[in-house]
């Protein structure tokens, strides 16, 4: 899998939309963009994936460059239980290698 | 629909003893993941299995360590002689194709 590039941490104010960039610059055209975030201690939760059309969903908003090299998820109103690491991970959709490979995450602080 | 579940959620062991780690995938789920999360790291993968047959088992540590997902009953993550740096939470994921979704995980402690 695509090894991707985030950074560590961001703040964002109660209500403002939160933009968590993500660089993937050797993705292949085969893999998907997907983002999960973990909540203090809990088990990821899964966002959203793209291959390469923007995504939305109840939860985020997903935008990926026409290169594919990059892309930000959108969480348009955050609110403090969004506090939280954000994973972005590209994967392959099938086969015996579909597993997920967390990195670091960027750890979002949502401040009232 | 029950989401993915995890027993036990907190789990003490000494060293040597052995533990072992139960997860029910979501009704319907025949694909199940498991991973290792130690303190301040993110997920690692251990090892994939769908009903009766291992996958991948490329994470998983040469020793000590066995999964199983019988046709029957939860999936087993098995830990023998366990040792200090075991200590980790345990995260497993189910998965009916392409997304997964991640129980709550057993923390597992070893005096």
């Amino acid at each position: 899998d695509a090894k991707t590039t985030q950074p560590t941490s961001m703040d964002c104010a109660e209500g403002r939309a939160a933009n968590l960039p993500c660089n993937h610059s050797t993705i292949s055209g085969n893999e998907y963009v997907y983002w999960y975030r973990q909540i203090h201690s809990q088990g990821p939760q899964y966002i959203i994936h793209g291959l390469k059309n923007n995504e939305t969903n109840e939860m985020a908003s997903l935008t990926i460059t026409e290169d594919r090299k990059s892309s930000t998820l959108i969480l348009p109103h955050a609110t403090l239980r969004d506090t939280a690491v954000y994973y972005c991970i590209v994967r392959y959709l099938s086969g015996a290698g579909n597993m997920l490979t967390f990195g670091g995450g960027t750890r979002l602080m949502v401040k009232p | 629909n029950a989401g993915v579940m995890q027993n036990p959620r907190h789990l003490v062991r000494r060293r040597g003893q052995e533990a072992r780690l139960r997860c029910s995938p979501m009704k319907g789920h025949s694909h199940v993941y498991w991973y290792r999360q130690l303190p301040e790291e993110g997920l690692k993968f251990m090892v994939y299995l769908q009903k009766e047959n291992i996958i991948d088992e490329s994470g998983m540590p040469k020793e000590r360590f066995s999964a199983e997902f019988p046709k029957e009953g939860p999936s087993i993550l098995r830990i023998q002689q366990v040792v200090r740096g075991d200590s980790a939470a345990y995260f497993c994921a189910s998965s009916p194709q392409n997304e997964q979704f991640f129980g709550p995980g057993t923390r597992l402690t070893v005096l």
